[in-house]
């Protein structure tokens, strides 16, 4: 297996332009986790996602963020508009649930920069 | 709801040390435990998970961790670390609701 896919690895953008990133999890894992990682605020749950439902979205920061499961091997977090605090590596990671051992697989991220 | 403490934001130590990184966690319900590890540049991976039966668990890299249910901690422990070690350790709590929680990380410097 490829493991959790994301992309781009690295997005470089100006203030107030659209981000989207992508994440295809693990083929038969039915949940999914977008994280943002920052070196001020550490890990930080945004969203969450069982058989594609979003379940939890209380981390997302402001209604800029939205994240989008529409298949089970897709999802993308969009930001519009974006701003320079939003600058941060983003994390996919899936799992299964709730069989299993609930283990969560990362992807390598995306690396964000917003000018 | 639930809350993942990490004691030690940032430990420094010289090889052959002993290493021991605290976590504590609050939640009332049943819970599954995990320490996750992010070497400079990489992505977050498992390193030892508890779920139910013998307390002490074994991972990868010589680590192990102790779950104690009364102090709802899950501390991660090495007996010996070596420079290849550091790396950003991350305590998690995974509910049966299916939510994740993780520390903030605790950033672990092993002098050569």
């Amino acid at each position: 297996d490829a493991g959790v896919i994301q992309s781009p690895r690295h997005e470089v953008t100006e203030m107030g332009q659209e981000v989207t990133l992508r994440c295809k999890p693990i083929s038969g894992h039915n949940s999914l986790f977008w994280y943002r990682q920052t070196m001020m605020r550490g890990l930080e749950l945004l969203i969450y996602f069982n058989n594609n439902v979003p379940i939890d979205d209380s981390g997302m920061p402001e209604d800029r963020f939205s994240a989008k499961m529409p298949n089970a091997s897709f999802s993308t977090l969009k930001i519009q508009p974006s701003e320079p605090r939003d600058s941060a590596v983003y994390f996919c990671a899936s799992s299964s649930f709730p069989l299993a051992d609930y283990e969560q697989y990362f992807g390598p991220g995306t690396r964000l920069t917003v000018t | 709801a639930q809350s993942v403490s990490q004691h030690n934001h940032h430990v420094i130590l010289s090889e052959a040390a002993s290493l021991e990184l605290g976590c504590n966690y609050s939640y009332g319900g049943t819970v599954n435990l995990f320490w996750y590890v992010q070497y400079p540049g990489q992505h977050l991976q498992l390193l030892l998970k508890y779920f139910s039966g013998d307390p002490l668990v074994k991972g990868i890299k010589g680590f192990e961790a102790e779950f104690i249910k009364s102090k709802f901690s899950f501390n991660l422990r090495k007996p010996s670390v070596q420079w290849s070690d550091t790396a950003e350790y991350f305590c998690a709590v995974y509910t049966n609701a299916g939510k994740s929680t993780f520390g903030d990380g605790t950033t672990l410097t092993v002098k050569p």
